[in-house]
């Protein structure tokens, strides 16, 4: 139990498109998930927490308006990169916490590896 | 926003050897602490936690031990096998919240 999908799991996109990133729970419901950012040998870093049916709050430092987050359901967030410039190539993870679960309880995604070009 | 080098802290152990991989937090009022294990082009994977009105728990093959005074963290993996072999990530979490920082990682290596 208490999975958690992404798709794509890879993309390549050309400088100046957008794409789309998509977070589901698989056999639990989410009020809340979460997106990471991680580069190369480096840790993640918390880009935004998404609640549904309500506004992402974003980190500091985090452009909302670049990375725009919905999370329309209780099984689905998505993470849009706006724009996206080679310097947006990254490991996007993705988490989310059970509805009526613990207070810690959180479960990850496997990650979408993207390439901007 | 934090500052990491590019080169993680690598930690080479023996199969079978046990392996010790420690983290430094930074928040006094972090009340809830994980580990995850990391494999390459993966998401995290949950290993063991603690509270932080607990100083040590113990799992299959791992224990993790608090020491809140010093703010320390570390997981001890006993008789640590190939499939051991990711990064290891601290995570600590504030006051009842799901919200976790990381820590920078540790990679484990494995050698026959």
């Amino acid at each position: 139990g208490a999975v958690v999908s992404q798709h794509p799991s890879r993309v390549i996109c050309k400088s100046g498109t957008s794409v789309k990133i998509e977070c589901r729970s698989l056999d639990f419901q989410a009020t809340t998930m979460f997106w990471y950012r991680q580069f190369p040998k480096q840790s993640l870093m918390l880009m935004a927490t998404s609640n549904e049916g309500s506004k992402a709050t974003y980190e500091q430092g985090v452009e909302k308006d670049k990375f725009l987050i919905n999370h329309a359901s209780l099984t689905l967030s998505t993470l849009t990169v706006t724009s996206a410039h080679p310097e947006d190539s990254s490991f996007y993870i993705c988490s989310a916490s059970p509805s009526g679960g613990g207070n810690y309880e959180q479960y990850f995604g496997p990650g979408t590896r993207l390439t901007v070009t | 926003g934090e500052s990491v080098g590019l080169h993680l802290p690598t930690l080479s152990v023996q199969e079978g050897d046990n392996s010790i991989i420690n983290c430094a937090y930074s928040n006094s009022a972090s009340d809830y602490f994980i580990w995850y294990k990391q494999e390459s082009g993966k998401g995290p994977q949950f290993i063991i936690d603690i509270r932080s009105n607990m100083d040590k728990r113990q799992g299959q093959r791992v224990t993790v031990l608090l020491n809140k005074t010093v703010k320390h963290l570390s997981l001890q993996i006993a008789a640590t096998q190939p499939g051991d072999s990711a990064v290891y990530f601290c995570a600590e979490s504030t006051g009842g919240g799901n919200k976790l920082t990381f820590g920078t990682g540790t990679q484990l290596k494995v050698e026959l």
